[in-house]
């Protein structure tokens, strides 16, 4: 079945970096977009970032162009976070997502989401 | 800016009929949108519900359904159970890089 798992998150200081990661298995990862989506605590879910099939075309939310970059590694069937300049606004849950079949445009399957603090 | 609206609390008596809506902050909310629907326990990964406006995600009762209601999309629950009582998030896709999501709705079942 589709497993995606995240790791990476942690504590990082006002102005540090992250470098999140996105273990997938159960399916054929250059066939389907991905996503990253996250929660601030209590808050509702924001959309961050998506990857298209081979990695060739990627698209970001304004809040964090020229912060955040998404990635994959299809030798590794991961997908990647790379987050630079972090403000305590990034404090959040972070989940990799799965994006359904071309043309439907949603979210077909969820992680169970990566906790970054940005903190002093 | 486009916000899309939800309802931020609803009740609904167990075994009753509740309707939640997506609205947009400006203009209808139509099939080109895709709206798709998710559902999230506290504390857990969100769980896809509804996409392309009403067809149900793989292993969701029918009791959840999907449609156009007016200028919104709506998610319809019947029959409503205890296990219901979480948040519900729709989202509306505008483009590759345009993707909204509403505010979620808290629901009570009692």
């Amino acid at each position: 079945q589709v497993q995606l798992v995240e790791s990476g998150g942690g504590v990082v200081q006002p102005g540090g970096s992250l470098r999140l990661s996105c273990a997938t298995s159960g399916f054929s990862f250059t066939s389907c977009a991905m996503h990253w989506v996250r929660q601030a605590p209590g808050r509702g879910l924001e959309w961050l970032a998506l990857i298209l099939y081979d990695g060739s075309d990627k698209y970001r939310a304004n809040s964090v162009k020229g912060r955040f970059t998404i990635s994959r590694d299809i030798s590794q069937n991961t997908l990647h976070l790379q987050m630079n300049s972090l403000t305590t606004e990034d404090t959040a849950v972070y989940y990799c997502a799965r994006g359904g079949k071309p043309g439907t445009h949603y979210i077909d399957s969820w992680g169970q989401g990566t906790l970054v603090t940005v903190s002093s | 800016q486009t916000v899309v609206t939800q309802e931020p609390a609803l009740s609904v008596s167990p075994g009753g009929t509740v309707t939640l809506t997506c609205g947009l902050s400006s203009g209808s909310v139509s099939t080109s949108y895709f709206p798709s629907w998710y559902q999230q326990i506290p504390g857990q990964a969100p769980r896809t519900l509804i996409y392309t406006t009403n067809t149900r995600s793989s292993g969701v009762p029918d009791r959840f359904s999907g449609s156009i209601l007016g200028n919104k999309a709506a998610l319809t629950i019947t029959g409503a159970q205890a296990d219901d009582e979480c948040d519900y998030y729709c989202v509306l896709f505008k483009s590759e890089d345009t993707w909204l999501f509403g505010g979620g709705t808290k629901l009570t079942v009692l």
